[in-house]
């Protein structure tokens, strides 16, 4: 059964820049057919797909979002990342990794809360 | 931008109870591309239904989903205590490629 766990600073300073990372255990990055995804939720609110990148590296990212998100995958590690950047208190948020199959997401991490303040 | 609005925001019920949560799409979304998810307080979602109807692996039968179009419903049929949780619809295919709905808080009346 896959596995994914969120890691990275809970404190970011505006304007700095949001880094996170999703180790994946019990399944591989390099499997095909899955979309690594990230998705968070600001306290008390709805949630919102920040995009998603394959394990050959091509990504597609929430047009709200895309001029400040990166993401990349390191297979070696069996890992993906996030960077968010520049980042506001908008941006304050519990991020959560998710495998995606077809159309849904079937596995999520636990998720991490990020807090932007000065 | 496809804009999922769920219905009704809060739904204040008794365990045994029958829960339809509504999800409606303000474009046509194909069946297969629509999926629920259930929320409790302080974790991650997880997987429900998914292609509109499709019980995910290990959840239980009396969850169950429905529609087409821009109309979807999500069914339990008798509230169990562990399903009183926040539950979110998702899309995916138009742009931009994947959202959410609001969330339905199902809650203990």
């Amino acid at each position: 059964q896959v596995q994914l766990q969120e890691s990275g600073p809970g404190l970011v300073k505006p304007p700095e820049t949001l880094s996170l990372t999703c180790t994946v255990s019990g399944g591989s990055v390099s499997s095909g057919g899955y979309y690594w995804n990230w998705i968070r939720q600001s306290p008390g609110k709805g949630l919102e797909w920040i995009g998603y990148i394959s394990h050959s590296g091509s990504t597609n990212y929430n047009p709200s979002l895309k001029s400040r998100v990166t993401m990349s995958v390191d297979t070696s590690k069996n890992q993906f990342s996030l960077k968010l950047s520049p980042v506001t208190a908008a941006d304050t948020a519990v991020y959560y990794c998710a495998r995606m199959t077809s159309s849904w997401f079937d596995s999520w991490g636990q998720g991490t809360l990020v807090t932007v303040s000065s | 931008e496809v804009v999922l609005t769920q219905s009704p925001g809060t739904l204040s019920l008794s365990p045994g109870e029958r829960a339809t949560l509504s999800c409606r799409a303000s474009q046509s979304v194909r069946s297969s591309y629509l999926a629920w998810y259930q929320q409790q307080p302080g974790q991650a979602p997880r997987l429900l239904i998914y292609g509109a109807s499709s019980r995910a692996t290990g959840i239980p039968d009396r969850f169950s989903g429905s529609g087409s179009g821009t109309d979807f419903t999500l069914t339990i049929s008798r509230l169990e205590p562990e399903d009183f949780a926040v539950y979110h619809c998702q899309q995916y295919g138009m742009s931009p490629v994947l959202t959410f709905g609001g969330g339905t808080k199902v809650e203990i009346k």
